[in-house]
């Protein structure tokens, strides 16, 4: 079956420091690849997307990702964190053959300003 | 922007009680999904539906549950007898492509809570 793993739970950063956030899967073939963002009192969000073509991709407020086939992984960075990043981030991944996507338990992240 | 909507924010039922909740997804999408997320664990698939019918379903997605698309602009999720152990946030999200792409635009949810 489909999984999806995030490796940090809870991660506090001081503002302006570099964030990465750790997503692994287990699924053999062709996925798509997503990161979600909560923010407080807010609904989910779309922050980024890979389906295929250049593995390092760029999504909205300076986060990017690198999907890394071999390693299974799909990392988040941000390379400066502000304040206004605290928010649950969320991992997904759909197999291309499906409609569902598969979660990952998500990594609250609090900066402190 | 177009937003998906959700009512209610927030309801407290009984045990063995219906609960219908409701969505409005994005007015040109044409597939539309329910998760959940039960508090502490994570988001989970429940249902997705496409021209009027239910394309795929979790295990979860039992007789209990239900969906409709009653109006051309509603899409509701019924629970018919509901247990405690479904009380969770139920989110709608909605999708506007043929292929199913992942970009889902979701509502701000609905907390179910279950006495």
């Amino acid at each position: 079956a489909q999984s999806v793993s995030q490796h940090n739970h809870h991660v506090i950063l001081s503002e302006a420091a570099s964030l990465e956030l750790g997503c692994n899967y287990s699924y053999g073939g062709t996925v798509n690849l997503f990161w979600y963002v909560q923010y407080p009192g807010q609904h989910l969000q779309l922050l980024l997307k890979y389906f295929s073509g250049d593995p390092l991709v760029k999504g909205i407020k300076g986060f990017e990702a690198e999907f890394i086939k071999s390693k299974f992984s799909f990392n988040l960075r941000k390379p400066s964190v502000q304040w206004s990043d605290t928010a649950e981030y969320f991992c997904a991944v759909n197999a291309r053959s499906n409609y569902q996507l598969i979660w990952g338990a998500g990594t609250k992240l609090i900066i402190k300003p | 922007e177009p937003e998906v909507t959700q009512t209610p924010s927030h309801q407290v039922t009984q045990m063995g009680q219906e609960v219908i909740l409701r969505c409005v997804p994005i007015s040109n999408h044409l597939y539309f999904y329910w998760y959940r997320q039960i508090l502490g664990q994570k988001v989970e698939f429940l249902v997705s539906f496409y021209n009027n019918e239910i394309s795929e379903k979790s295990e979860i997605f039992d007789d209990q549950f239900s969906v409709e698309r009653p109006d051309g602009s509603n899409f509701t999720l019924k629970i018919r007898s509901t247990k405690l152990e479904d009380s969770a946030m139920y989110f709608c999200a909605s999708s506007p492509r043929l292929a199913f792409t992942g970009e889902l635009f979701f509502g701000e949810g609905s907390r179910l809570t279950v006495l």
